[in-house]
């Protein structure tokens, strides 16, 4: 079974500085990777995945994330945060066999001005 | 495109009495929808796995006649809390999966539906 461990529940960042939020999985079959945010009160939306292919990948908002398979690492980074970043961000996993997202616990990203 | 709608967004009932939550895909046919709880701060939790025309398939601890999923059609799945009471108060959320082919793979959420139980 697959697992998502999000280390840092809560990142306090200045604006415009850079950020990286962590997040490393489990499993035992290829997997495909996501991240999410999420506003309060809200459904989620899709920041980027990885599927195949490039290990960079580059989602909406300025983000973007690299997989590292012999780390089992998906961190995802944006370069200069704003103020409307503040939101909730889930990274997620599921196996190749187009089964559950499992998530993991969440990372509070907080920019103050 | 791939839209789930999710209704309500919100409701508020009296402890013992049920609650239904549709879920209705717009613009695409989902085989497969997944039902998720969210407690305040916390994760998303998956409660059950419906597959349209079967029975839905539940997390352990997860009380099957209580969270009640019907999945009747390739564009609507309903989940119906019954008896419910204060503990059952969270946010519940639906998901589908999209793009079955593996270049476009992903999940498509509905906005969530904030219950109350009083």
């Amino acid at each position: 079974a697959q697992s998502v461990t999000q280390l840092d529940s809560q990142v306090p960042v200045f604006e415009e500085a850079p950020v990286e939020l962590r997040c490393n999985y489990s499993s035992s079959v290829s997997v495909y990777l996501f991240w999410y945010v999420q506003y309060p009160n809200q459904g989620l939306q899709l920041l980027l995945k990885y599927l195949s292919g490039s290990t960079l990948v580059k989602g909406i908002n300025g983000f973007e994330a690299e997989f590292n398979k012999s780390q089992t690492s998906f961190h995802l980074r944006k370069p200069s945060v704003h103020i409307s970043d503040t939101a909730e961000y889930f990274c997620a996993v599921s196996n190749t066999g187009f089964q559950k997202l499992v998530f993991g616990t969440g990372t509070r990203l907080l920019v103050s001005p | 495109g791939a839209v789930v709608s999710q209704h309500p967004s919100w409701v508020i009932c009296k402890s013992g009495t049920s609650v239904k939550i549709e879920c209705r895909s717009l613009d695409f046919q989902a085989t497969t929808m997944f039902w998720y709880r969210q407690f305040p701060k916390q994760s998303l939790m998956l409660m059950a796995t419906s597959n349209e025309g079967s029975k839905a398939t539940y997390e352990q601890g997860v009380e099957k006649d209580k969270f009640l999923i019907n999945h009747a059609s390739l564009t609507l799945s309903t989940l119906t809390v019954t008896s419910a009471h204060p503990e059952d108060s969270s946010f519940y959320i639906c998901s589908a999966i999209i793009g079955w082919d593996s270049a476009n793979y992903g999940y498509t959420f509905g906005s969530g539906t904030r219950l109350t139980v009083v």
